[in-house]
């Protein structure tokens, strides 16, 4: 079993829309935890931090629930440059920030 | 620039050639990664270095990889007698260590090897 499971998607909406990914990772010692954006042939990129609390930047919402060790994203009034893969990722506990990415969630939006 | 820089972006490797992969992270940062990125997986983390001590290597798949940073700036990843399974895309990342500001981890573009 990975360490962390996405849903691979497609995700195919319209603009506009409200989509929501999810993610469960295996380690209840993970500390920190991320959702990262990829574009097709490009690298990865922080979109935002999870915390526990639940966090919002503009359109996007983060949730984490540390007792059913799952993590979502809520990606509101989707726009045609939201078109990328999203990857959760997990950091486990230690000195250093080891990162443990998800296969990743490919979202299309489309006109 | 500021940013991650990797070298070559793209590389095709006879199957059994040696490969040298360079990666030159951003200025100042202590934390080095280097990831190989399967089509259609996320990332998988191969080996850590702290200045110019490798701390964590457990992700390397067999010792015919190895990566280095002499100096504890540029690092090199060499993959030797390649094998059609390392065709994948690697990444490098650097950071700051926790504790000393934004840990956020940068990324390169990445290297984008083949092998035939």
């Amino acid at each position: 079993r990975k360490e962390v499971e996405q849903d691979p998607g497609p995700f195919n909406v319209p603009e506009g829309a409200t989509v929501a990914f999810n993610c469960t990772y295996s380690n209840s010692a993970s500390q920190s935890f991320f959702w990262y954006r990829q574009d097709c042939r490009k690298e990865p990129k922080l979109l935002m931090s999870v915390y526990s609390s639940g966090n919002e930047d503009g359109r996007f919402t983060a949730q984490l629930n540390r007792a059913s060790q799952y993590i979502s994203l809520l990606i509101r009034d989707s726009k045609l440059s939201d078109s990328a893969t999203y990857l959760c990722v997990v950091s486990p506990s230690g000195g250093y920030n080891k990162l443990i990415f998800g296969a990743g969630t490919r979202l299309a939006v489309h006109p | 620039g500021a940013g991650v820089s990797q070298s070559p972006r793209y590389k095709v490797a006879k199957r059994g050639q040696d490969v040298a992969l360079r990666c030159d992270p951003i200025s100042g940062h202590v934390s080095l990664f280097w990831y190989q990125q399967a089509l259609g997986q996320g990332p998988e983390f191969l080996t850590y270095f702290q200045n110019e001590a490798q701390l964590d290597k457990s992700g390397l798949p067999s010792d015919r990889f190895f990566a280095e940073r002499p100096e504890g700036s540029v690092s090199t990843l060499k993959i030797q007698r390649t094998q059609q399974e390392d065709s994948a895309v690697y990444l490098c990342a650097s950071s700051s260590l926790p504790g000393q500001g934004n840990t956020e981890a940068f990324f390169g573009q990445g290297t984008r090897l083949t092998v035939v």
